[in-house]
């Protein structure tokens, strides 16, 4: 079945690093563009990072630009985010999602309908 | 970039039908799409496109848009329909992704 599942969160001091991944089966990965989206304790949702299909086009929120770098790899199926100079306030649950996109009559629609169960990341000394 | 707005908490009683909206410049050109949040577990999409339904989501689920306002309505809403709504669509410049703040849903 189509599925994403993340990994490589835990428990990181302010300021170091970590790397999260998200693997994806039962689908074409390369044909799809792939977000990260995060929800703080207690918070909504927020997206982080986007990737085209090919990694031509990348986009990132104006919290984590500079700090944060989307990749995948498209043979492995897998999704990464590198995440540097980390803050108390990215303690986050982070999903990765599979994004479609679209224009139907001029109109379109961007919208992701594949999710993983999310891998928890925390920021602390 | 611009910003979805989302009233955080509405009501609805049992079998009732309630409204969620969601206001955004960007809605004038991008449909939203919605996604529904039960605790602990992981966003799920229940409407996109003009007003579509991935399998599985039942019916009472629709969604519409006027202008910059989109809409989720949930027509005999259940008990288990009690969760976090999210909207959803793209900046118009299409460099950012935006979500909505969120609107708890509670059946009474």
């Amino acid at each position: 079945q189509v599925q994403l599942v993340e990994s490589g969160g835990g428990l990181v001091k302010p300021g170091g690093s970590l790397r999260l991944s998200c693997a994806g089966s039962g689908f074409t990965f390369s044909d799809y563009y792939m977000n990260w989206i995060r929800q703080a304790p207690g918070k909504g949702l927020e997206w982080v990072s986007y990737i085209s299909s090919r990694a031509s086009t990348r986009y990132y929120a104006d919290s984590v630009k500079g700090r944060f770098t989307i990749s995948r790899d498209n043979a492995k199926n897998s999704l990464y985010l590198q995440m540097n100079s980390l803050r108390a306030e990215d303690t986050a649950v982070y999903y990765c999602a599979r994004g479609v996109s679209g224009v139907v009559i001029m109109y379109y629609y961007y919208y992701m309908d594949v999710w993983g169960k999310g891998t928890t990341v925390t920021v602390s000394s | 970039s611009s910003e979805l707005t989302q009233d955080p908490a509405v009501s609805v009683a049992l079998g009732q039908t309630v409204r969620i909206t969601c206001q955004g410049d960007s809605l004038r050109s991008y449909y939203a799409s919605w996604y529904q949040q039960k605790p602990g577990q992981a966003p799920v999409l229940v409407i996109y496109g003009k007003n579509n339904r991935p399998s599985g989501i039942p019916d009472r689920f629709s969604g519409s848009s006027s202008g910059k306002t989109a809409s989720l309505t949930i027509t005999g809403a259940q008990a288990e329909d009690e969760a976090d709504y999210y909207c959803n669509s793209r900046d118009s410049s299409a460099n950012h992704v935006l979500f909505g703040g969120g609107t708890k849903l509670t059946v009474l």
